[in-house]
């Protein structure tokens, strides 16, 4: 089973500043078979990126995302009010094919 | 715009069996797949199942022994059954569809959600 490792747990910042959420996997995989994920309370999850950098439809260009060996990282340019959420990488695969971090809490300072 | 609706049981006894069904709307099942993801209150999510346009299945080895998904096409609908449900099986549950061309197969559309609570 691949383990996906999120890190922080809580990212506290201010409207307007730069977060940079990380997920490692364990063992490593292809970002290929990586995606992103927001979640806000009482809503379903929202994908973001998926093949580790590709923008969903209708996401705007401040979400990025890019992979290096095991890492793969989320960055929010500039933070609007409207970011504040839960973020979640997934990953397909080998059984179970679907796995999922723990979840980047990003929160207002 | 394509829009999952799901439905079910909200309050169910231990032993019991959960049946929610997701309607697809605005779209086809066709050359997708259609998964089943819970989340325990406050917890992270956890992937129960999925089920292509074809009818094959892939389930969690943690639930398969009680895990089914079946597939409706000339309703557009897809469901899951979970038996033999305990308390530790209270959840959200989340109906989404899969990207079956990419290798993430991410999901891009979901359903609203549905808290399911299992308790004598």
């Amino acid at each position: 089973e691949i383990v996906l490792t999120q890190s922080p747990g809580t990212l506290s910042l201010s409207p307007g500043e730069r977060a940079t959420l990380s997920c490692r996997a364990s063992p490593s995989v292809s970002s290929d078979y990586l995606a992103w994920y927001q979640q806000k309370p009482g809503q379903a999850p929202r994908l973001l990126i998926f093949g580790a950098s590709t923008r969903a439809s209708g996401i705007p260009d401040r979400f990025s995302g890019t992979a290096s060996g095991a890492e793969s990282t989320l960055t929010i340019s500039r933070l609007e009010p409207e970011d504040f959420a839960v973020y979640y990488c997934q990953q397909y695969g080998s059984s179970p094919e679907y796995t999922f971090g723990q979840g980047t809490k990003l929160e207002i300072k | 715009q394509v829009q999952l609706r799901q439905w079910g049981a909200g309050l169910l006894k231990p032993s019991e069996t959960l049946s929610l069904t997701c309607a697809v709307y605005g779209g086809s099942l066709n050359f997708y797949s259609w998964t089943w993801i819970r989340q325990s209150p406050g917890q992270g999510l956890q992937w129960i199942g999925e089920i292509d346009h074809g009818g094959s299945t892939n389930y969690n080895p943690s639930l398969k022994n009680r895990v089914t998904l079946s597939l409706d096409t000339s309703k557009n609908q897809f469901s899951l059954r979970l038996s033999s449900l305990t308390a530790a099986d209270t959840a959200v549950y989340f109906c989404a569809r899969g990207l079956l061309t990419l290798a993430a197969r991410p999901l891009d559309y979901w359903g609203q959600g549905l808290l399911v609570s299992v308790s004598s």
